[in-house]
């Protein structure tokens, strides 16, 4: 089977730094991608790591540990726009297709 | 940046009819598309892969006979919700990955959502 697990909700403040982990259980694993989603909108892409380290961009940086089945996106500077739901997605080897986590809902307060 | 468009936007029918949700790429080619469904607060949950000029493949528990994909072109791939009933009210996403030397494996282009009702 396969499974990604997610913080369900995170709360920080403006200005702050949080870090949304994800651990996944597949096969067929390929890459982590992150994906950011506010309310009634469509997912945006914001980050994809296939292999191990980090990836920045912006305020932005993802990680990624295969080793571990593991990953995270870290969100620096916190504005109030940042709030929104936070999904990782395994990309999967056949098809390239996204399986998505249950997502985490980040709210920024002032 | 890649765009995709879906349309409509909302439909509201009623219990027992069919209704049909596009899915274009706007200014890309898509061999590939893929069409999830959403409820309020939870995840995406991948119905199906669309390829282009073949069937579409379906994910474990979604019904190929009632949720048709169509994927005539590289730039349209349409779902065709069948007698639909009230449990079918949820938000329908599709995406597309761009393909060639530019893509970035990682990332899905979404179009904006159908949000249907069924009375």
């Amino acid at each position: 089977g396969q499974s990604l697990e997610q913080p369900s909700e995170v709360t920080a403040v403006e200005g702050a730094i949080v870090q949304i982990n994800c651990t996944y259980q597949t096969s067929g694993f390929y890459g982590l991608s992150w994906y950011q989603q506010h309310d009634g909108g469509a997912p945006t892409f914001l980050s994809y790591n296939a292999l191990d380290g980090l990836e920045e961009t912006g305020r932005f940086s993802s990680f990624l540990s295969r080793s571990d089945s593991y990953g995270y996106l870290l969100l620096q500077e916190l504005q109030m726009k940042d709030s929104a739901s936070y999904f990782c997605a395994v990309v999967y080897n056949q098809g390239g297709k996204l399986i998505f986590g249950q997502g985490t809902e980040l709210s920024v307060k002032p | 940046g890649a765009v995709v468009s879906q349309h409509p936007s909302w439909v509201i029918c009623k219990s027992g009819t069919s209704v049909k949700i596009e899915c274009r790429s706007l200014d890309f080619q898509a061999t590939t598309m893929f069409w999830y469904r959403q409820f309020p607060k939870q995840s995406l949950m991948l119905m199906a892969t669309s390829n282009e000029g073949s069937k579409a493949t379906y994910e474990q528990g979604v019904e190929k006979d009632k949720f048709l994909i169509n994927h005539a072109s590289l730039t349209l791939s349409t779902l065709t919700v069948t007698s639909a009933h009230p449990e079918d009210s949820s938000f329908y996403i599709c995406s597309a990955r761009m393909t060639g030397a530019l893509a970035n494996t990682g990332e899905l282009f979404f179009g904006e959502g159908s949000r249907l009702t069924v009375l």
